[in-house]
């Protein structure tokens, strides 16, 4: 089993849609969790931060639940701008060292 | 402020040969890492650097592959008698310091063993 699971996608959304991302992890002493957006060609930067509580950041929400080792992306009222491959990030806190899944790519469409 | 900085950008090697890849971390930020991604993958990480000393070099792949921190700053990512399963994006990241924070990446360098 992967360590971090993603639905590679593609996800073809129409702009202004809602779209979800699901994410599972495979090790349970992690204490770290993010969302990293990458785009074509270009490096992974930090979208957002996960945590227990749930948090949200403008048109973006991420979800945690530790109990079923499961992380959630959602997206509200898409933009042609938030296509991209959207990676699910643990970090195992003793190693300080981030995995990534293998990314879940977003195409928005007018 | 200026971000990672990587060099080259681009690299094409022969089978068999040496290639050094240079990364630059944001500037007071004592943690590196240095991560491999290949197509359709995410980045898979290699070796962490706090200070001069690698903390964590247990992604490395195999004894081809070696990294140095010698100033605590700019790293060097050393590949040794090149492979074609070698070509990939190299891309190192930096932070303020270890676990917890935000680690940000340099735009890699695309190496290809031909």
């Amino acid at each position: 089993r992967k360590e971090v699971e993603q639905d590679p996608g593609p996800f073809n959304v129409p702009e202004g849609a809602t779209v979800a991302f699901n994410c599972t992890y495979s090790n349970s002493a992690s204490q770290s969790f993010f969302w990293y957006r990458q785009d074509c060609r270009k490096e992974p930067k930090l979208l957002m931060s996960v945590y227990s509580s749930g948090n949200e950041d403008g048109r973006f929400t991420a979800q945690l639940n530790r109990a079923s080792q499961y992380i959630s992306l959602l997206i509200r009222d898409s933009k042609l701008s938030d296509s991209a491959t959207y990676l699910c990030v643990v970090d195992t806190g003793t190693a300080s060292k981030l995995t990534f899944g293998t990314g879940t790519r977003l195409q928005v469409t007018l | 402020g200026a971000g990672v900085s990587q060099t080259p950008s681009n690299k094409v090697t022969e089978k068999g040969k040496y290639v050094e890849l240079r990364c630059d971390p944001i500037s007071g930020h004592t943690a590196l890492y240095w991560y491999r991604q290949s197509l359709g993958q995410g980045p898979e990480f290699l070796i962490y650097f706090q200070g001069t000393g690698a903390a964590d070099d247990s992604g490395l792949p195999n004894d081809r592959f070696f990294a140095v921190r010698p100033e605590g700053s700019v790293s060097t990512l050393k590949i040794q008698r090149t492979e074609r399963g070698d070509s990939a994006v190299y891309l190192c990241a930096s932070s303020k310091t270890g676990t917890g924070y935000e680690q940000y990446f340099g735009p890699g360098t695309r190496l290809t063993v031909t």
